[in-house]
């Protein structure tokens, strides 16, 4: 079956630091992985996406995130927090790329950034 | 361009009430996802809907039902609430063809 592990927690950088956020997936066949951001009392906004190709992938807002088969993961990374991106994060696998609705989240990582 | 929209924002039910939840997909869309999001955790899949048939299903049980209308607007029916019903519902919508969810900001609902 699949699921999506994400370590910590929560997790507290300060203003302009790196932030590197942590998800492994258990899965069978290749995954598609996705990484969403949710803000207190919004919904979830897709930050970024791998389907197949370049293993390093680029998303919006600055992040960026690296495919690793052999270590099933998929990391969530930043160069330079800024006090915005206090939000939830959740890592997310789909099993069907032509279908992507039904998708297996992890519990989900709470930044802090302090100033 | 009109994102996903839900209605309710906010409910509150009584054990063993019957309660319906609305969703408006993002334009151009013509597919509805609706997930459960209990308190500290990540979404968890419900169904989902597509050419007003339910398509794939997640672990719920009978008491959540659904339907999809014409215009691919959506309702989430839950019956015979539990206080474990209380979350955040999410409704997301996308195209058949493979594109990414969009969410919309959730109907939170409270059993008491």
């Amino acid at each position: 079956a699949q699921s999506v592990t994400q370590p910590d927690i929560h997790i507290t950088v300060s203003e302009g630091a790196s932030l590197e956020l942590r998800c492994n997936y258990s899965y069978g066949a290749t995954p598609y992985l996705f990484w969403y951001v949710q803000s207190p009392g919004q919904g979830l906004q897709l930050l970024l996406k791998y389907f197949s190709g370049d293993t390093l992938v680029q998303g919006i807002k600055g992040f960026e995130a690296e495919f690793k088969r052999s270590q099933s993961s998929f990391n969530l990374r930043k160069p330079s927090v800024h006090w915005s991106d206090a939000a939830e994060y959740f890592c997310a696998v789909g099993a069907d790329p032509s279908n992507t609705g039904k998708l297996i989240f992890g519990q989900g990582t709470t930044l802090q950034v302090k100033p | 361009d009109a994102g996903v929209t839900q209605s309710p924002t906010h409910l509150i039910k009584t054990r063993g009430q019957q309660v319906t939840l609305r969703c408006s997909p993002k334009s151009g869309h013509d597919t509805v996802s609706w997930y459960q999001q209990a308190l500290g955790q990540g979404p968890q899949f419900i169904f989902q809907y597509y050419e007003e048939e339910e398509r794939q299903r997640g672990n719920f049980p009978d008491r959540f039902s659904g339907h999809q209308f014409p215009n691919y607007s959506s309702e989430l029916n839950v019956n015979a609430l539990l206080l474990g019903d209380s979350a955040l519902y999410l409704c997301a919508s996308s195209l058949r063809n493979n594109s990414p969810l969009h969410f919309g900001n959730g109907t939170r609902l409270t059993v008491t």
